[in-house]
């Protein structure tokens, strides 16, 4: 498919676990973004990656958090010892670097945890 | 820090125009975006507007921008039922590429 997709869709876990979430962007977009959306809530910015680097991780809540992009393409979102608190739906997006930074986003991972 | 604020819900009678609103706080924002999400659905951008620009009207969209204020504004001309979602108003951060998000204004389209 040509947009971005996101796996699991759904992630149930448990307190204290350690959860991996993933995202496929748009082939050929090198910037790619992490948000986090509680209910009522707008997006949370977490961390951008500009190609294989973090360019901005300043919205990662705490060291629990941590975000990959090892080839400049699929990144994933690690969170350890996973806390109530962390339940929300996990966005990504993605964009080139040209033009107006429009965003691609996808359907996001809702994590809950018990 | 940077923030973005909206009214939380919107309801209009079929055919009304809707218009919705929003403000910021950081002045060095150069791209100004509105964003429709649906239920079940991903965030879908609707329109954007560069900083230098004071109205950009797109089909039945019209994005009004007072930079004095830091008023933002997103008018539907002939809103239809399938207009009804949330908007988000979402600002990038200065010249950094994240968005500042608003908490998203629930429009309602009453037939």
């Amino acid at each position: 498919g040509a947009g971005v997709s996101q796996t699991p869709s759904n992630k149930v876990t448990e307190k204290g676990k350690y959860v991996e979430l993933r995202c496929d962007p748009i082939s050929g977009h090198t910037a790619l973004y992490w948000y986090r959306q509680s209910l009522g809530q707008g997006p949370e910015f977490l961390i951008y990656f500009q190609g294989t680097g973090a360019a901005d991780d300043s919205g990662l809540p705490n060291d629990r958090f941590f975000a990959v992009r090892p080839e400049g393409s699929v990144s994933t979102l690690k969170i350890q010892r996973t806390e109530r608190g962390d339940s929300a739906v996990y966005l990504c997006a993605s964009s080139s670097l040209a033009g107006v930074n429009e965003q691609f986003f996808g359907p996001g991972t809702r994590l809950t945890v018990l | 820090g940077e923030d973005v604020e909206q009214s939380l819900f919107l309801s209009v009678r079929e055919g009304d125009s809707s218009v919705i609103n929003c403000t910021y706080t950081d002045s060095s924002s150069t791209y100004l975006y509105w964003y429709k999400q649906e239920p079940g659905a991903g965030l879908q951008l609707l329109t954007y507007i560069f900083s230098n620009m004071d109205m950009k009207q797109d089909q039945r969209l019209t994005v009004l921008l007072n930079k004095k204020d830091k008023h933002l504004s997103l008018r539907i001309a002939d809103t239809q039922t399938g207009d009804s979602a949330i908007y988000f108003c979402a600002v990038n951060a200065g010249n950094n590429r994240k968005l500042i998000w608003g908490l998203g204004t629930s429009l309602a389209v009453n037939p």
